[in-house]
C-alpha cells in the first residue's frame, strides 16, 4: 500500500459528461501529480500541485482542470468527455522539499467513456 | 531538458535467466533516477532509486541498477527472472519538480 488513495477505482460515463477524480496523498506529502495512461500515449504527465498551488503543467487539455485543497487532497475534473479520454488516471504524491524523494502512486482510476 | 529513453519496448526471457532492461537519460543536472514497476491493472511501485550516493543501487525483489554517468545509463538487472516479474517497467528521471517517465519496457517471462 503506497498510502495514496484514489477514488473511484472505476468510472463509466457518456461522451459530453463531466467527472471528478479524487486523490488523497500520503500523510505529510505536499506535492500531488496527475498522470494519464493510455495504450497509445503511454504515461503522460498532466499537472502538479504543491501545497495548494499549481507548480507544473504537462499535456493537460483545456477541458481538464485540477485543484489541491487546504487539506492537500486533490481533484482532477474532466469535462466534455470524449471517447479518447478513456484511460487510467494516476495520482502520485511526494514529499517535495526533500531532495531525491520518490513519488508514490495510487492504484488509479479507470475511466471509460462510452 | 530531461528525457528518458528505454531502448526496448518488449523484452522476453526464460524463467531463471538474467534480466536486462536498458535505460538512457539526458539531464542538465545531477539527476535522480528511479525504476518503477507496474503489474497488470495495478498502480506503479518503486523498485529502486539512485540519489547520488552509491552508483550500484539495490532494490526490491532482487533487482539492481547501476548508474553510469559517462554512458548516461541506468540499466536495470536481475540475475534470475521469476514468473512474477512479468510486468511493465518504467525508468524515471526527475526534472526540476517533475518526474519524467520513459515509454516503458514490457517484460515477459517464459516458463
Amino acid at each position: 500500500d503506497s498510502g495514496v488513495t484514489q477514488t473511484p477505482k472505476h468510472l463509466i460515463t457518456a461522451t459530453g459528461q463531466r467527472v471528478t477524480l479524487r486523490c488523497s496523498p500520503r500523510s505529510g506529502d505536499l506535492s500531488v501529480y496527475w498522470y494519464q495512461q493510455s495504450l497509445d500515449q503511454g504515461l503522460q504527465f498532466l499537472i502538479q500541485y504543491y501545497n495548494g498551488e499549481e507548480r507544473a503543467k504537462g499535456n493537460i487539455l483545456e477541458r481538464f482542470s485540477a485543484q489541491q485543497f487546504p487539506d492537500l487532497h486533490s481533484e482532477l475534473n474532466l469535462s466534455s468527455l470524449e471517447l479518447g479520454d478513456s484511460a487510467l488516471y494516476f495520482c502520485a504524491s511526494s514529499g517535495l522539499g526533500q531532495r531525491n524523494t520518490e513519488a508514490f502512486f495510487g492504484q488509479g482510476t479507470r475511466l471509460t467513456v462510452v | 531538458a530531461q528525457s528518458v529513453t528505454q531502448l526496448d519496448s518488449h523484452v522476453s526471457v526464460s524463467e531463471g535467466t538474467p534480466v536486462l532492461l536498458r535505460c538512457n537519460y539526458s539531464s542538465s543536472y545531477s539527476p535522480s533516477l528511479f525504476w518503477y514497476v507496474q503489474h497488470p491493472n495495478k498502480g506503479l511501485q518503486l523498485l529502486l532509486k539512485y540519489t547520488s550516493a552509491a552508483t550500484l543501487v539495490k532494490g526490491i525483489n532482487g533487482f539492481e541498477a547501476e548508474f553510469k554517468k559517462s554512458e548516461t545509463s541506468f540499466h536495470l538487472t536481475k540475475p534470475s527472472a521469476h514468473m512474477s516479474d512479468a510486468a511493465e517497467y518504467f525508468c524515471v528521471v526527475t526534472h526540476g519538480q517533475n518526474f519524467v517517465f520513459g515509454p516503458g519496457t514490457r517484460l515477459s517471462v517464459l516458463p
